[in-house]
């Protein structure tokens, strides 16, 4: 079955400051990738999709992130941080073969600090 | 714009009641979803629909049911409410296959039972 981990629970970082969030995924094929962020309050959005092809993602808001199949990753990156990105980031990976199940990780809460 | 139509935001319900909770998308989408956040836990799939009166059970199906009448709108129902299900509760859709397809989100049912 697929998983997703996300080691960090909370990550706070300065304003201007570059961010890094982790996300490591467990699957037997080449696997669906997504980052998806939530204000407070509202629904989830998309940041980026990872399917095929250039592993470095780049997704809305100025974030990218990296597919690295060694290591079972796809970590989040921006290079400096706005007050406004505060939020919780949520990892998922989507079954491949057009399967239905999209399942997400436990999310990473981040802090800005002005 | 993508929109997915959650009616009640915040519902405060007693135990034992039958709640309703009601989903609608304006995309056509073949794929509905109903997605329970704690936190700590991330999001857990608990049904997912794929075409009218077609439906799935996810990973957390227990003390629910859903209905889909029409494409459009999904309803997740809890036949008699228990305290451990006040979370937070999200619809989604997307085309299919879900595996490559950005899932859409709506805003959240914010549910307590007391």
């Amino acid at each position: 079955a697929q998983s997703v981990t996300q080691p960090d629970i909370h990550i706070t970082v300065s304003e201007g400051a570059s961010l890094e969030l982790r996300c490591n995924y467990s699957y037997g094929a080449t696997p669906y990738l997504f980052w998806y962020v939530q204000s407070p309050g509202q629904g989830l959005q998309l940041l980026l999709k990872y399917f095929s092809g250039d592993t470095l993602v780049q997704g809305i808001k100025g974030f990218e992130a990296e597919f690295k199949r060694s290591q079972s990753s796809f970590n989040l990156r921006k290079p400096s941080v706005h007050w406004s990105d505060a939020a919780e980031y949520f990892c998922a990976v989507g079954e491949a073969g057009g399967g239905n199940k999209l399942t997400f990780g436990t999310g990473t809460q981040l802090k800005v600090e002005l | 714009d993508v929109k997915v139509t959650q009616s009640s935001r915040y519902l405060v319900k007693r135990t034992g009641e039958k709640v309703f909770l009601e989903c609608v998308q304006d995309m056509d989408h073949e794929n509905m979803f109903w997605y329970r956040q704690d936190p700590g836990l991330g999001l857990r799939l608990i049904y997912f629909s794929y075409d009218v009166k077609m439906k799935e059970k996810g990973d957390i199906p227990e003390g629910y049911s859903v209905s889909r009448e029409k494409k459009e709108r999904f309803s997740l129902i809890l036949e008699s409410a228990s305290t451990n299900q006040t979370s937070m509760y999200l619809c989604a859709s997307t085309t299919a296959p879900t595996g490559r397809n950005t899932i859409y989100f709506g805003e959240g049912s914010w549910l307590t039972v007391v």
